[in-house]
C-alpha cells in the first residue's frame, strides 16, 4: 500500500472488555511505532518495534497493554481489560530506519463506555 | 522530562505574516524532527535535524538548532490559510522518539 493503515478507524468497546488494534506499515519499513493521543496532547510513546523484536516497550503504561509484530510487519496492539482512560486516538508509524521521518497511519480512535 | 517543550502554546497571525515557533529541550538528542497536525487527521513530517546541523530549509520552512542551548525553531514564511494545524517537535534519542504537546497555529484570513 502506498501508505500506513491501521484498523479500525473507530472502536467503541465496554469497561473491562478486551480489544486489538491494527497497524500495516509502508512494504519494507524495518521500524513501526505505537502512540497514543489524548484530546489537545502531543502523541505519547508507547512502543518501538525493530523488526520482529520489541527494541524499547517502556511507554506502555501498564501490563494490560501489549502489541506484537510477528513477522515484522503488521503490528497488532492489544488492551486488555479496558479502563474509561485508556479513550484515545492510538497511532501507529512506521519508519525505514530507526531514526528518521516517521510516517503516520491515520489512527484508532478508542473510545471505553 | 525527556520531551520537548514547544512556544508558545497557541498562536494567531494574519496570511502573508511569519510565524515562527520554538522547541526547547533538556536531554541530548540524535536528531530532532518537526511535524504538523491538521485537525483530525494524522501527523505529517515536515523536516528533520541532525545533531550536527545548524539549520535547514524546505520550501517555506527554515528550521534552526541550537545544541549548546537546547533549542530549534521553525519558521513558515508567509504563511497561508492551509499552514493552520498544530506543530508538533519531536526529539530522537536512543530508539525513541518522543513529541511535545505542540503549538496550535492559526492563521486568519
Amino acid at each position: 500500500g502506498a501508505g500506513v493503515s491501521q484498523t479500525p478507524s473507530n472502536k467503541v468497546t465496554e469497561k473491562g472488555k478486551y480489544v486489538e488494534l491494527r497497524c500495516d506499515p509502508i512494504s519494507g519499513h524495518t521500524a513501526l511505532y505505537w502512540y497514543r493521543q489524548s484530546l489537545g496532547q502531543g502523541p505519547e510513546f508507547l512502543i518501538y518495534f525493530q523488526g520482529t523484536g520489541a527494541a524499547d516497550d517502556s511507554g506502555l503504561p501498564n501490563d494490560r497493554f501489549f502489541a506484537v509484530r510477528p513477522e515484522g510487519s503488521v503490528s497488532t496492539l492489544k488492551i486488555q481489560r479496558t479502563e474509561r482512560g485508556d479513550s484515545a486516538v492510538y497511532l501507529c508509524a512506521s519508519s525505514s530506519h530507526d531514526r528518521g521521518e516517521q510516517f503516520f497511519g491515520p489512527g484508532t480512535r478508542l473510545t471505553v463506555l | 522530562s525527556q520531551q520537548g517543550e514547544e512556544d508558545p502554546q497557541a498562536l494567531s497571525i494574519q496570511e502573508g505574516e511569519n510565524a515562527t515557533m520554538n522547541c526547547s529541550y533538556k536531554t541530548s538528542i540524535n536528531n530532532l524532527q518537526w511535524y504538523r497536525q491538521n485537525s483530525g487527521r494524522g501527523l505529517v513530517h515536515l523536516i528533520l535535524i541532525r545533531s550536527n546541523e545548524r539549520e535547514k530549509h524546505s520550501g517555506r520552512l527554515r528550521v534552526t538548532l541550537d545544541t549548546s542551548k537546547k533549542s530549534s525553531s521553525l519558521l513558515i514564511t508567509a504563511s497561508r490559510a492551509a499552514d493552520t494545524a498544530s506543530y508538533f517537535c519531536a526529539l530522537n534519542r536512543d530508539d525513541k522518539i518522543i513529541f511535545g504537546k505542540g503549538t496550535r497555529l492559526h492563521i486568519l484570513p
